[in-house]
């Protein structure tokens, strides 16, 4: 069964250092989005792509955050210079229509 | 101890009987409601969905209500198993994103 994988599963990094979280969606879809949990909280959309542009932001997408479809196949989030707060679980999904399909996340922990 | 900001509400069952977790939303213009399942360490798990010119629609062991007027879903599980065991979280989505509900902490008691 095809599925969102996304690497790595956990990625330690000191606060001002970029990071960049890579996802390759379910190769039909042609939207992508990002989203992150806090621990303990819900889970909070980030951003959505289509056509190689962002569809829709939301405010914790500050100038920050970037995302980037480089290839045909790898879908990234770039966090320039990280704070502690950005601490949390980082999700990529995928969709072909409506339903969005998830992967299994990756940890990011600032220190 | 617990940690900052687990407070999910807790609906504890008996293995074998039915769930009702439920879920209220915000936005009256969403016409897409989802509900995902997230076991301990893994994303989130999608599970059903409904439109909002539906009122009931079924899945496998699952049932999804929506009541527009009071902007409420809800899901049903039956014959609730041990593998249920997981955080539910309703999420609608009225335009290129989904917007996920706080979250029920299923417990299935064998």
């Amino acid at each position: 069964e095809p599925e969102v994988t996304q690497t790595p599963s956990h990625q330690v990094t000191q606060m001002g250092q970029e990071v960049i979280l890579r996802c390759v969606p379910i190769s039909n879809h042609l939207y992508f989005y990002w989203y992150r949990q806090i621990l303990g909280q819900k889970v909070e959309f980030l951003v959505s792509f289509y056509n190689n542009e962002i569809s829709e932001k939301s405010e914790i997408f500050d100038d920050q955050f970037s995302v980037e479809r480089p290839d045909g196949s790898n879908f990234t989030l770039k966090i320039r210079s990280t704070k502690l707060e950005d601490s949390a679980m980082y999700f990529c999904a995928s969709s072909g229509s409506n339903i969005q399909y998830f992967g299994a996340g990756t940890r990011l922990s600032v220190l | 101890g617990e940690s900052v900001g687990l407070h999910l509400p807790t609906l504890s069952v008996q293995e074998g009987d039915n769930s009702i977790i439920n879920c209220a939303y915000s936005n009256s213009a969403s016409d897409y409601f989802i509900w995902y399942k997230q076991e301990s360490g893994k994303g989130p798990q999608f599970i059903i969905d409904i439109r909002s010119n539906m009122d009931k629609r079924q899945g496998q062991r699952v049932t999804v209500l929506l009541n527009k007027t009071v902007k409420h879903l809800s899901l049903q599980i039956a014959a609730t198993q041990p593998g249920d065991s997981a955080v539910y979280f309703c999420a609608e989505n009225p335009s290129y994103k989904l917007i996920f509900g706080s979250g029920t902490r299923l417990l299935v008691r064998p």
